[in-house]
């Protein structure tokens, strides 16, 4: 089963609206890491955020996680179409030592 | 640096043959692995390596295996190919897979496997 579960699965937006995606995970987790991928591509690291962290910037995107909550967001401040891809919210844990990937949303930007 | 390089991009296999997906990197990585992605289900983890001579299971690896003699290779073996195995493949690395020093993961650009 999937430890990160993203939501919504596909999101529509026009270029220069702001698009948001959450993460839901089920048990404790030592960080929380977003990717994007492109169309027929490979994954693309874009942040990582600590479990001792509640939110994090890096450019355009905006990462909270809440803990107790057991989610986080990513928010994609002022779209472009380059944004369009689908994104993922993957959740480490020391034991184990392993990566745990959600399903994904798409992300549509129409120019 | 090349980064993530693997081996082929695409591949039609029949049922019952056996191949191997090439994986390599020259970052000097310690943490290597192999993820195969299925419509609608994310990335799920085949197996993984921390090091040279070190490998474990993921979440899904009957009908796989793996071996890590060098830093730079992780091949990812089919034993004999099943029509469920039809899927895109990637390979990962990253510095290091301990808790404290876990980084991002760097993944190859996928290879696209069909198995008829």
């Amino acid at each position: 089963s999937q430890q990160g579960e993203e939501d919504p699965q596909a999101l529509s937006i026009q270029e220069g609206e702001n698009a948001t995606m959450n993460c839901s995970y089920k048990t404790s987790i030592n960080n929380l890491q977003w990717y994007r991928q492109n169309s027929g591509r490979g994954l693309v690291h874009l942040i990582l955020i600590r479990s001792n962290e509640r939110e994090k910037h890096s450019g355009r995107l905006r990462v909270t996680l809440d803990t107790s909550k057991k989610s986080s967001s990513l928010l994609i401040t002022a779209s472009r179409a380059a944004d369009t891809a689908s994104y993922f919210c993957a959740t480490y844990k020391a034991a184990g030592n392993k990566l745990t990937f959600g399903g994904g949303t798409r992300v549509l930007v129409k120019p | 640096n090349a980064g993530v390089t693997q081996t082929p991009k695409f591949q039609v296999l029949k049922t019952g043959q056996s191949m191997t997906l090439q994986c390599a990197q020259d970052m000097n990585h310690e943490y290597m692995s192999w993820y195969r992605q299925d419509p609608g289900m994310g990335l799920r983890l085949i197996h993984y390596s921390v090091g040279a001579g070190i490998t474990d299971q993921g979440e899904v690896p009957n009908g796989y295996n793996v071996s890590r003699s060098t830093t730079e290779d992780f091949p990812l073996r089919l034993l004999s190919a099943a029509p469920s195995q039809t899927s895109v493949y990637f390979c990962a690395s990253s510095y290091s897979g301990l808790a404290e020093t876990y980084n991002e993961q760097f993944f190859g650009p996928g290879t696209r496997l069909t198995v008829l």
